[in-house]
């Protein structure tokens, strides 16, 4: 049983670069979302979505971007990484009134 | 708006009970969860409990909800090593909308 897998689970950037995370779910959910974890922050939802094709933003969006073209797959952004998005990240996944389920969670640290 | 509170740390020596306590404001709660975070690891559901009851029980597991104070509780009986790990309370809205406290993390006293 896979769930709610992160790919990758580790990585360092540079200040400037992008990269793209992905969350996978083999569950047929519907909603989706994004979240960073922070010490002493709690969870902080970055973005979310409730069905292929449309993305929301959260509480924390600005400096990620989201797609969602197939149901089973989240893609979290960044464009031009900053130090401030030095984090843990962590991806989501529920069907509609129901719990979420989470992933392993992605390390990333800007330098 | 919305908002989850809950005490960032609690010590309980190995073999006691555990009490994590929550409060919340959201009036149109449907359910409410607890989470556990191992280190290194992402939230798994522990236990939920619907809005409309008072008190549910799973094994080790006791949830209170006390919906007129907006008070929620989770006890551990019988706490262990392997029950060390940061408690995340979470509110569920007829929106469908999570807000999740910022955890409490619980250390194990030999």
């Amino acid at each position: 049983n896979a769930g709610v897998t992160q790919t990758p689970k580790f990585r360092v950037l540079k200040t400037g670069q992008s990269m793209t995370l992905l969350c996978a779910q083999d569950m047929n959910h519907e909603y989706m979302y994004w979240y960073r974890q922070d010490p002493g922050m709690g969870l902080r939802l970055i973005h979310y979505s409730v069905g292929e094709g449309t993305t929301a933003k959260g509480e924390v969006p600005d400096g990620y971007n989201v797609s969602r073209l197939k149901k089973q797959n989240f893609l979290l952004g960044l464009e031009s990484a900053a130090p401030s998005q030095t984090s843990v990240y962590f991806c989501a996944s529920s069907l509609a009134g129901q719990p979420q389920h989470f992933g392993d969670g992605t390390r990333l640290s800007i330098l | 708006g919305e908002d989850v509170e809950q005490s960032l740390f609690l010590s309980v020596r190995e073999g006691d009970s555990s009490v994590i306590n929550c409060t919340y404001t959201d009036s149109s709660s449907t359910y409410l969860y607890w989470y556990k975070q191992e280190p290194g690891a992402g939230l798994q559901l522990l236990t939920y409990i619907f809005s409309n009851m008072d008190m549910k029980q799973d094994q080790r597991l006791t949830v209170l909800l006390n919906k007129k104070d907006k008070h929620l509780s989770l006890r551990i009986a019988d706490t262990q090593t392997g029950d060390s790990a940061i408690y995340f309370c979470a509110d569920m809205n007829r929106d469908d909308k999570i807000i999740f406290g910022k955890g409490t993390r619980l250390h194990i006293l030999p």
